[in-house]
């Protein structure tokens, strides 16, 4: 009953560094999305997937990559941080394209510093 | 791109206040949902409408999928504490794109 799980939860990183943040889901939705969440901004696309081995760019894909290996798995990386980067960001997964809406992750909070 | 327009962008009330909250759009939806966020956790989905005038209600909750199918309203009676968060309203064009269209949100307070 896991649902939608992103990990880490909490990150430090100096300008500069890389990491992935990684997106699991164990509904075997087929599209999974990644947001990044900033005060007054609400929550802007990054990059998408609509099936295993697809990626496809978003709204603010600027300084990020993406992965989908895996149906279950969606990563996100910051190949070199920036202050900018500074954010909360959401994974997200559906069925399909269809409304059902989307069922988010509980977020990862990244400082750049 | 498409945008959403939501209102109020905060909104603080009295326990027991009702809550209107709306979202407009420059072009036509073909389902409008509303998430709440609580505050550390990600948004979860309230209500979904799929119908032009839809009126959809979950317990206390009441949205509606605006005639024109630019705008859609939510609706909050009897608040109560635990009401409090951010309410985000989406927009998705099923036979165009994929994704949804989220308004900036409407951070709600409310004072016991």
């Amino acid at each position: 009953n896991a649902g939608v799980t992103q990990t880490p939860k909490f990150r430090v990183l100096k300008t500069g560094q890389s990491m992935t943040l990684l997106c699991a889901q164990d509904m075997n939705h087929e599209y999974m999305y990644w947001y990044r969440q900033d005060p007054g901004m609400g929550l802007r696309l990054i990059h998408y997937s609509v099936g295993e081995g697809t990626t496809a760019k978003g709204e603010v894909p600027d300084g990020y990559n993406v992965s989908r290996l895996k149906k279950q798995n969606f990563l996100l990386g910051l190949e070199s941080a920036a202050p900018s980067q500074t954010s909360v960001y959401f994974c997200a997964s559906s069925p399909t394209h269809r409304g059902y809406g989307y069922t988010f992750g509980s977020g990862t909070r990244l400082t750049v510093v | 791109g498409q945008q959403l327009n939501q209102s109020p962008q905060s909104m603080f009330i009295q326990e027991g206040e009702d809550v209107s909250m709306n979202c407009t759009s420059s072009s036509i939806f073909n389902t409008w949902l509303w998430y709440k966020q609580d505050p550390g956790e990600g948004p979860v989905l309230l209500i979904a409408l799929y119908k032009a005038g839809e009126l959809t209600s979950n317990g206390r909750l009441t949205a509606q999928f605006g005639i024109t199918r630019k705008d859609s309203f939510l609706n909050i009676s009897a608040s109560i504490p635990s009401d409090v968060g951010i309410y985000f309203c989406a927009g998705q064009n099923q036979g165009g794109s994929e994704k949804l269209v989220f308004g900036k949100g409407t951070k709600l307070t409310v004072n016991p």
